[in-house]
């Protein structure tokens, strides 16, 4: 079954900068890849997703990069805030809706 | 994106005791699932819900320990029966395939805390 990696599982940034979280995943089949944020306490929030035919998407100051070939991708936020402190979820999607999910990443934006 | 809600929002339970968890949506969904998630951890998947049959169970979760429930499109329920302290954790529904607008993205309900003393 498919098999989602996700690095790191701790980072740490200054506000302004940038932060990038990377996975990998298994099945050549998978062919949606949303990422999810969690706050403390909260349900995970859908922030954006890629399908297989694209190879990137960008909403704002968040982008998704996607390499089929080498089964990995990518989240970057860019001038990271305070608010963007968060738990991020990657994603896989081999078919049918059932989504694996990667272990996470704790964001944490120093002001 | 569809309105989910999930009760109870937390519940304090005493081991050996079964809870029933609901979920409703505000539209009819294709797809309904159950997620556990443990302190600090992932996300798992327990089964997903079938209306009108009998839910698909992952490996390691059984229907005698996770009973569920789907009588339509819109509602779903998980039974955590015979408690014990390891069954803690926060149990979150989620749906997919929006009937109105055909989708495979996932939109998780608040969550309902249990912890079992």
């Amino acid at each position: 079954g498919e098999n989602v990696e996700q690095h790191p599982s701790t980072l740490s940034v200054q506000e302004g900068d940038s932060a990038v979280i990377k996975c990998t995943y298994s099945d050549s089949a998978s062919n949606y890849f949303p990422w999810y944020k969690q706050e403390l306490g909260k349900r995970p929030q859908l922030i954006i997703d890629i399908r297989s035919n694209v190879g990137e998407k960008k909403d704002q100051r968040i982008a998704v990069t996607l390499n089929k070939t080498a089964k990995h991708f990518s989240l970057h936020i860019t001038e990271t805030q305070p608010e963007d402190s968060a738990v991020y979820f990657c994603a896989a999607t081999p078919g049918g809706f059932k989504t694996i999910f990667g272990a996470g990443t704790r964001l944490f934006v120093k002001a | 994106s569809a309105v989910i809600s999930q009760k109870p929002s937390r519940d304090i339970c005493q081991r050996g005791t079964s809870l029933t968890i609901q979920c409703q949506v505000d539209s009819q969904v294709t797809m309904m699932f159950w997620y556990r998630q443990q302190p600090g951890q992932s996300l798992t998947l327990i089964a997903t819900a079938n209306q009108g049959s009998e839910a698909t169970y992952e490996s390691g979760f059984v229907i005698d320990k996770f009973p569920i429930s789907r009588p339509n499109l819109t509602f779903s329920t998980l039974t955590v029966s015979n408690m014990s302290p390891e069954d803690s954790s926060i149990y979150l529904c989620s749906v997919g395939g929006v009937l109105a607008g055909s989708t495979d993205t996932q939109y998780f309900g608040p969550g309902t805390r249990l912890t079992v003393l």
